[in-house]
């Protein structure tokens, strides 16, 4: 049964600094790995998708890697702002019972101190 | 495109009441899912549908049921509600199963008194 863990589950960090979050899971037999953003009492918002040929994706001021073969992905925040704090989810796609399922870590929850 | 909604947004029920809670898309999205996530824990899949009619169960299903007679609409049954189903619950969807991202709706905070 896929596993995922995020350490550490919460990180207070002062604005500007440059910062790392990071996910692992147990089976590396995935599809692809994202991650989500999800602000309080509100949806998930995906920020990356790394397939699972791929190493790395980037979108602005967010970068996430991924090493299959140690179950391993990193998501970098550069220039850390006030607006970046909410917590992030890592997840990972796997085959299971027949289809695909999203296995989700408990999240990491980010403050940026002003 | 409103993307993914869910109605009601907050609902108290008493134990042994049923509810639906309502999903929708407007995506032509063929996969959809509903999760639950409790406090300070990960999401964990409840029920998925790859298209209109056909359903199957997740980790969680035991309390719940589902239907999918459009390819718009996915609604969650609660049949005898238990304090154990006091959890927010969300609806997502994607173009398909594995390789894309899923869409997810704004969340229906459910309380079981």
């Amino acid at each position: 049964k896929q596993e995922v863990t995020q350490i550490p589950a919460a990180l207070s960090v002062p604005e500007g600094e440059n910062l790392v979050l990071n996910c692992s899971f147990t089976d590396s037999a995935i599809y692809n790995l994202q991650w989500f953003r999800q602000d309080p009492g509100k949806g998930l918002t995906s920020l990356l998708l790394i397939q699972s040929s791929q190493r790395e994706q980037t979108s602005g001021r967010l970068n996430a890697s991924l090493d299959k073969s140690s179950g391993r992905s990193t998501l970098y925040i550069a220039a850390s702002q006030p607006g970046d704090s909410a917590t992030y989810l890592c997840a990972v796609t796997s085959s299971g019972a027949g289809s695909y399922q999203l296995t989700f870590g408990k999240g990491t929850k980010l403050s940026v101190i002003p | 495109n409103a993307g993914v909604t869910q109605t009601p947004k907050f609902r108290i029920l008493k134990i042994g009441q049923s509810m639906t809670l309502q999903c929708a898309q407007d995506m032509n999205h063929n996969y959809m899912y509903w999760y639950r996530q409790d406090p300070g824990m990960g999401l964990k899949l409840i029920y998925y549908s790859v298209g209109a009619g056909i359903t199957d169960k997740g980790e969680v299903p035991n309390g719940y049921n589902v239907s999918r007679s459009t390819t718009e609409d996915f609604p969650l049954r609660l049949e005898l509600a238990a304090p154990s189903q006091t959890s927010v619950y969300f609806c997502a969807s994607s173009t398909t199963g594995g390789v894309d991202t899923q869409y997810f709706g704004p969340g229906t905070r459910l309380t079981v008194l």
